[in-house]
């Protein structure tokens, strides 16, 4: 069975770092691209960015180009989300989620969810 | 880019049946038969209803299901159910971009 296990909620003060986890499990980690969305509250959804765990080839949406780094460690099947310096703007939820085919096809797995909370 | 359009509310009775549009570009809903369907429960993660227009993954109910017409696409569930209330959101492989394209959810409420 495939499961996508992300790391629990966080409460950060503006302008501290914070890096959160999915770690999948059930299928080959590094044949599927793995992402995250962001759904900010009372909001829709929002891809932030996509990578491919086998050669780390990571895109961006452009408007979280700069603002957050995603990474892998396909030696434990895990994928991470990296602030460096935390907004009250980027209080939201975060899934992680695999496409089903390349980059751009539809989700077929989600994570839980992790919730990030900045406030002062 | 901007997200595919979808009405941000709809609602009906139990036992009918509801067609929600999304409407995007020839750059993207126009262009390929790559539209999708999430369904999302208050506090929980989405779930893929329908995928490459009016595919059904295993487990979903054959009450629901997927057109497309130019740059638009339509989710139609029939039957409604008290279930079935739940924010719907469109999807679609885009030439503009490596990632999807959602559109902005539109929420049923079954009366």
């Amino acid at each position: 069975e495939v499961q996508l296990v992300q790391s629990g909620a966080e409460v950060k003060k503006p302008g501290e770092s914070l890096k959160i986890s999915c770690k999948g499990s059930g299928y080959s980690f590094t044949d599927y691209w793995i992402g995250w969305v962001r759904q900010m509250p009372g909001k829709g959804l929002e891809w932030v960015g996509i990578i491919y765990p086998d050669d780390s080839d990571t895109r961006y949406s452009p408007s979280f180009q700069g603002q957050v780094t995603i990474s892998a460690d396909k030696s434990i099947s895990t994928a991470y989300l990296q602030w460096s310096s935390l907004k009250a703007s980027d209080t939201a939820m975060y899934y992680c989620a695999r496409p089903a085919r390349g980059s751009g096809s539809y989700v077929d797995y989600w994570g839980q969810g992790t919730l990030v909370t900045v406030s002062s | 880019q901007s997200a595919l359009t979808q009405p941000a509310s709809v609602s009906e009775s139990p036992g009918q049946s509801i067609t929600i549009s999304c409407t995007g570009t020839s750059s993207d809903v126009g262009a390929y038969n790559y539209v999708s369907w999430y369904q999302q429960h208050p506090g929980k993660a989405p779930k893929i209803m329908i995928y490459d227009v009016s595919n059904r993954p295993s487990g979903v109910s054959n009450r629901f299901s997927g057109s497309k017409s130019g740059n638009t696409a339509f989710l139609t569930i029939s039957g409604l159910q008290a279930e079935d209330e739940a924010t719907y959101y469109c999807s679609s492989y885009t030439t503009d971009s490596v990632l999807e394209l959602f559109g902005g959810g539109t929420k049923l409420t079954v009366l």
